[in-house]
């Protein structure tokens, strides 16, 4: 009963590195997400996944981008990481909306992300 | 995007009942009203969630009046536990699965 599953769990980085967060899930949800929290903040969405396939930019895209491998794995990866960029990485799914009365939206465990 | 207006932060006493509102002016019709709880340093987590009136669980109640501009989540004789932040979330009516977390409202409950 694993549900979304991120590693690394903790990762520090020197700037201009690049680095990938894997994520999985095991609740044959369609949507895929990938959060960001800066200390003391809210989330803000970087990219995600509405089904496989298909990929979007959130609110906070630039630097990052993703891959969706398959249904169950959504990759976040940062090309050359720069200091603004160290938060904490939360990666969750959902099933579509449409295919039941509401929506929740499950998280792993987060990504502590820091970059010297 | 979706946009989602809470109060920064509230503070209660341990026994007392505490209400959040959350401001939503462009609620799609379709759209469902969801409330999530986060503890430091775990991920948020699925408290309650609703369409309209009034939806009851064994932690929560969530209020939502017929406009569905805005959302009340009530938390009855609040606990010590309960201190967290709390964010309200819509649906993106521009874009189906683009869920937007507010800032969230920063609970501190006191002995």
């Amino acid at each position: 009963n694993a549900g979304v599953t991120q590693t690394p769990k903790f990762q520090v980085l020197k700037t201009g590195q690049s680095m990938t967060l894997q994520c999985a899930q095991d609740m044959n949800h369609n949507s895929m997400y990938w959060y960001r929290q800066d200390p003391g903040m809210g989330l803000r969405l970087i990219y995600y996944s509405a089904s496989e396939g298909t990929t979007d930019k959130g609110e906070v895209p630039n630097g990052y981008n993703v891959s969706r491998l398959n249904k169950r794995e959504f990759s976040l990866r940062l090309e050359s990481a720069a200091p603004s960029q160290t938060s904490v990485y939360f990666c969750a799914s959902s099933e579509p909306r449409w295919r039941a009365s509401g929506n929740t939206i499950y998280f792993g465990e987060g990504s502590w992300l820091t970059v010297v | 995007l979706a946009k989602t207006t809470q109060p920064i932060s509230m503070d209660s006493y341990e026994g007392q009942e505490v209400n959040i509102t959350c401001s939503h002016n462009n609620i799609a019709t379709n759209d469902y009203i969801t409330w999530y709880q986060q503890f430091p340093s775990q991920g948020p987590r699925f408290i309650i969630q609703g369409y309209k009136t009034k939806v009851t669980n064994e932690v929560a109640s969530l209020f939502i009046p017929a406009d569905r501009k805005s959302s009340t989540l009530s938390l009855p004789r609040v606990s010590l536990s309960d201190t967290a932040v709390y964010y309200c979330l819509v649906g993106d009516p521009g874009v189906t699965y683009k869920y937007i977390f507010g800032t969230g409202t920063r609970l501190k409950v006191l002995a």
